[in-house]
């Protein structure tokens, strides 16, 4: 199974930009890398997806590189409401989509 | 926000007896899922379901088995609670697209 690397922890000051790293070195060419949060005592909140190209979205953008065995997460300007544990996936094309969730980084804002 | 309930959302039990976790959606989705979390670790799938009648297994389905007789219900069964399966379960809905949307969850405690 292809699985992701992301750093414990992380922190960042308020209304500054959050770049989130993910390591994915085994990546498989039609694994697609997807992005979800959790914020505290809640169910995981999908964030954004992206297979070669850079994405953008309401909520964040998604970075990956030329050979897609890492991609970054970046929140544009962080808020409170973004401390979260985020989690880096690459999505199981077959058996019906599966999502195989590793550690996560725990993101601490301060303000 | 998507239409996904889960009951109850907290229970305690005694070890050896049996347990049934349900997952209700609004959405019609084609997709359905169970996970558990256990602390400090990221989610990891149990079974899931492709259609009505249709299911099978995840990562961790031993002890646990799942039914779904209706589109919108779909329920995880411990038939003989363990220790091991203390945890936080939740469930997750998805039609044909990429974002699975998760429910509240469910907090088990087995004594």
């Amino acid at each position: 199974d292809a699985k992701t690397t992301q750093p414990n922890s992380m922190e960042s000051n308020e209304e500054e930009p959050v770049h989130l790293p993910c390591n994915h070195s085994t990546i498989s060419g039609t694994d697609y890398i997807h992005w979800y949060r959790q914020l505290p005592s809640q169910g995981p909140e999908y964030v954004i997806h992206g297979l070669t190209s850079n994405v953008n979205n309401r909520m964040a953008s998604l970075a990956i590189a030329e050979d897609r065995k890492s991609s970054t997460l970046i929140l544009h300007r962080a808020t409170l409401r973004d401390a979260a544990v985020y989690y880096c996936i690459l999505r199981d094309n077959n058996a019906g989509n599966m999502l195989t969730f590793g550690g996560g980084t725990r993101l601490m804002v301060k303000p | 926000d998507a239409g996904i309930t889960q009951s109850p959302r907290h229970k305690v039990t005694e070890t050896g007896t049996p347990v049934t976790l349900r997952c209700h959606q609004t959405e019609n989705h084609r997709y359905m899922y169970w996970y558990r979390q256990d602390p400090g670790h990221g989610l990891r799938l149990i079974h899931y379901s492709y259609g009505v009648k249709d299911t099978d297994k995840g990562e961790v389905s031993d002890g646990y088995s799942v039914s779904r007789s209706k589109t919108e219900d779909f329920l995880l069964t411990l038939e003989s609670a363990t220790s091991s399966q203390t945890s936080v379960y939740f469930c997750a809905i998805r039609e044909t697209g990429d974002e699975q949307f998760f429910g509240p969850g469910t907090r088990l405690t087995v004594l």
